[in-house]
């Protein structure tokens, strides 16, 4: 079946835009997790979403990120005033259930912001 | 603190030669393990996990407790294992998985 999809997979902005990157996760898949990969940094955990329950915001950066589930499925993650420390690839991935399950990875957003 | 060290950031290895991806966790529970593997132009992807024991693509990893390890292990290295190697470790209990800074493993021919 159909992967973790994301889009835009590419996106430059200018400083101070706000930007949105979309996941799709795997039909199903209750659970869906955003990182950040920056170069030489692995990856870092944002976000966690699982069904209903409210998000594990706790790797947030700052207020200015944020994220939405809709409907269980679709998420976004906004970045408002982007920064140029925010250029990075975001990967969002999803599982069947959280904890222990496999992780599904999206081929990430690549963010350059000028 | 919760960490995961890969001390490594590129090992590079002839083919047929035994390679070791080192990595060293801090946690105080006890974690559930991980490796994640990314070919060039392919997605992240689960290699293994240490509840699993199980050996793939002839790659295997024991999990250390004394010494807080869990090293990536494999016999005789191939030139389709290049790629970017990351270790992770779940909080049991929670959902937040934390990953190395990764290891780029290069086989040469």
């Amino acid at each position: 079946g159909a992967g973790v999809s994301q889009s835009p997979s590419n996106k430059v902005t200018e400083k101070g835009k706000d930007v949105e990157l979309r996941c799709d996760p795997i039909s199903g898949h209750t659970a869906l997790y955003w990182y950040r990969q920056s170069l030489g940094q692995g990856l870092e955990f944002l976000i966690y979403f699982q069904g209903n329950s409210a998000p594990d915001k706790s790797g947030l950066p700052s207020d200015r990120f944020s994220a939405e589930r809709t409907g269980g499925s679709v998420s976004t993650l906004t970045i408002q005033r982007t920064q140029q420390e925010d250029s990075a690839v975001y990967l969002c991935a999803s599982s069947r259930a959280g904890n222990s399950e496999t992780q599904y990875f999206g081929p990430g957003t690549r963010l350059l912001v000028l | 603190a919760q960490r995961v060290t890969q001390p490594e950031k590129l090992l590079s290895v002839f083919k047929g030669a035994p390679v070791e991806l080192k990595c060293n966790y801090s946690y105080s529970g006890s974690p559930e393990l991980f490796w994640y593997v990314q070919y060039s132009r392919q997605r992240l992807q689960l290699l293994l996990r240490h509840i699993s024991r199980e050996s793939i693509k002839g790659f295997t990893a024991d999990l250390n407790k004394g010494e807080t390890s869990f090293h990536l292990k494999k016999p005789f290295a191939q030139e389709e294992d290049s790629a970017m190697y990351y270790c992770a470790l779940l909080n049991t209990g929670g959902f937040k998985t934390i990953f190395g800074a990764g290891t780029r493993l290069f086989v040469k021919a």
